[in-house]
């Protein structure tokens, strides 16, 4: 059965510091995967995605995630975070023959000053 | 800046009422999702439709939920009756209907509170 994990629940770390967020898939085949990003008391917002093609994902705010499929992973990754980066980052892999997104469980983002 | 919008953004009832969540998805979108996001549960899919057919509400209590698009650009999500464990942030979403490699819009939610 397809699923994703998400090991860490909350991630701590200094504003400049860099950042990488985990993120281990089950899947039979090449997968579609994704990061969704939710601040406070909003929805949920793609940064990313990966379908083929180079293993090294830009996305929006300076995030970047890196398919290993020898590793089953697609961790997100920041050199240098902001306090507004704060926020909940949700990874997810595209459900088989259907328009679904199987979600981790999330990993909360604390950024200190 | 096309978005989905829900309404309302915050609701209090006491159990036994009907609850009514509205959402607009983006136009052109034809796939529209209903998620419901717990401290406990998560991210959970209640439903989700294409072209205004339902194709899975397999995670969604059947006797009291229901959910339904009476026309392509509103989707409604009712609780009847509404019970305090339905409370909970419900997420609408939509999408252009690509399969596994579309990208989902997600709306701000709707804060349910069933005292």
């Amino acid at each position: 059965a397809q699923s994703v994990t998400q090991p860490d629940i909350h991630i701590t770390v200094s504003e400049g510091a860099s950042l990488e967020l985990r993120c281990n898939y089950s899947y039979g085949a090449t997968p579609y995967l994704f990061w969704y990003v939710q601040s406070p008391g909003q929805g949920l917002q793609l940064l990313l995605k990966y379908f083929s093609g180079d293993t090294l994902v830009q996305g929006i705010k300076g995030f970047e995630a890196e398919f290993k499929r020898s590793q089953s992973s697609f961790n997100l990754r920041k050199p240098s975070v902001h306090w507004s980066d704060a926020a909940e980052y949700f990874c997810a892999v595209g459900a088989r023959n259907t328009d679904k997104l199987i979600f981790g469980t999330g990993t909360r983002l604390q950024v200190f000053p | 800046d096309a978005r989905v919008t829900q309404t309302p953004r915050h609701k209090v009832t006491e159990m036994g009422q009907e609850v009514t969540m509205r959402c607009q998805p983006i136009l052109g979108h034809n796939t529209v999702f209903w998620y419901r996001q717990t401290m406990m549960q998560g991210l959970e899919l209640l439903a989700y439709f294409r072209n205004r057919a339902p194709l899975d509400d397999s995670g969604m209590p059947k006797d009291r939920f229901s959910a339904e698009m009476p026309d392509a650009t509103l989707a409604t999500l009712k609780i009847q009756p509404s019970e305090p464990r339905d409370s909970a942030v419900y997420f609408c979403a939509s999408g252009q209907g690509q399969g596994m490699a579309d990208t989902q819009y997600f709306g701000p939610g709707t804060r349910l509170t069933v005292l």
